[in-house]
């Protein structure tokens, strides 16, 4: 079946410092991505929507230039979050559209 | 706007007991449903999907779940649960023309006792 990674799994950085975090299709080519996140014992919400080519579309609430979205190729989108904060820890899951959503595996980030 | 409302947040049962996972769904055109669970620690897995036809769907692990339309309903059931089946369980929807925008409800917790 279709895999979705992203790089890194979990990562740990400092307050203040920018983290990015890769999704990647591995088998399909996907002209849009999607980037959740999950606080712990809670549901995903949906961050926003990537599509290869163009600007992301985020959710209401979400800040645009917090949370850097780069879909610079069919099978590779990118989630930075800038000048993270303590705040911003969670569980970040990217998924990719082929003939299915197919979701990854997630990516923990501890700010400190 | 697509919403998904899970009624139960935290569920105890034993093992044997039946189960079932109450989830409506707010959107007028066409939708395709989801059951996720997410095992502690682990990342989501597809349980079982609707798309069209059969209104009840048969997943892995003996889940099953069946749309009503009626009620906007696509509740999840399995006739007798396991220990090992301890995980949160997550309802979702999009919208069924091509769009893969989906919504997930607040999950549910799911606790059986050996």
């Amino acid at each position: 079946g279709a895999v979705v990674s992203q790089h890194p799994s979990w990562v740990i950085c400092k307050s203040g410092t920018s983290v990015k975090i890769e999704c990647r299709s591995l088998d399909f080519q996907a002209t849009t991505m999607f980037w959740y996140r999950q606080f712990p014992k809670q549901s995903l919400m949906l961050m926003a929507t990537s599509n290869e080519g163009s600007k992301a579309t985020y959710e209401q609430g979400v800040e645009k230039d917090k949370f850097l979205i780069n879909h610079a190729s069919l099978t590779l989108s990118t989630l930075t979050v800038t000048s993270a904060h303590p705040e911003d820890s969670s569980f970040y899951i990217c998924s990719a559209t082929g003939y299915e959503q197919y979701f990854g595996p997630g990516t923990r980030l501890t700010v400190t | 706007a697509q919403s998904v409302s899970q009624h139960n947040h935290h569920v105890i049962l034993s093992e044997a007991a039946s189960l079932e996972l109450g989830c409506n769904y707010s959107y007028g055109g066409t939708v395709n449903l989801f059951w996720y669970v997410q095992y502690p620690g682990q990342h989501l897995q597809l349980l079982l999907k609707y798309f069209s036809g059969d209104p009840l769907v048969k997943g892995i692990k003996g889940f099953e779940a069946e749309f009503i339309k009626s009620k906007f309903s696509f509740n999840l059931r399995k006739p007798s649960v396991q220990w090992s089946d301890t995980a949160e369980y997550f309802c979702a929807v999009n919208a069924g023309t091509g769009g893969f925008k989906t919504i997930f409800g607040a999950g549910t917790r799911l606790f059986v006792k050996a």
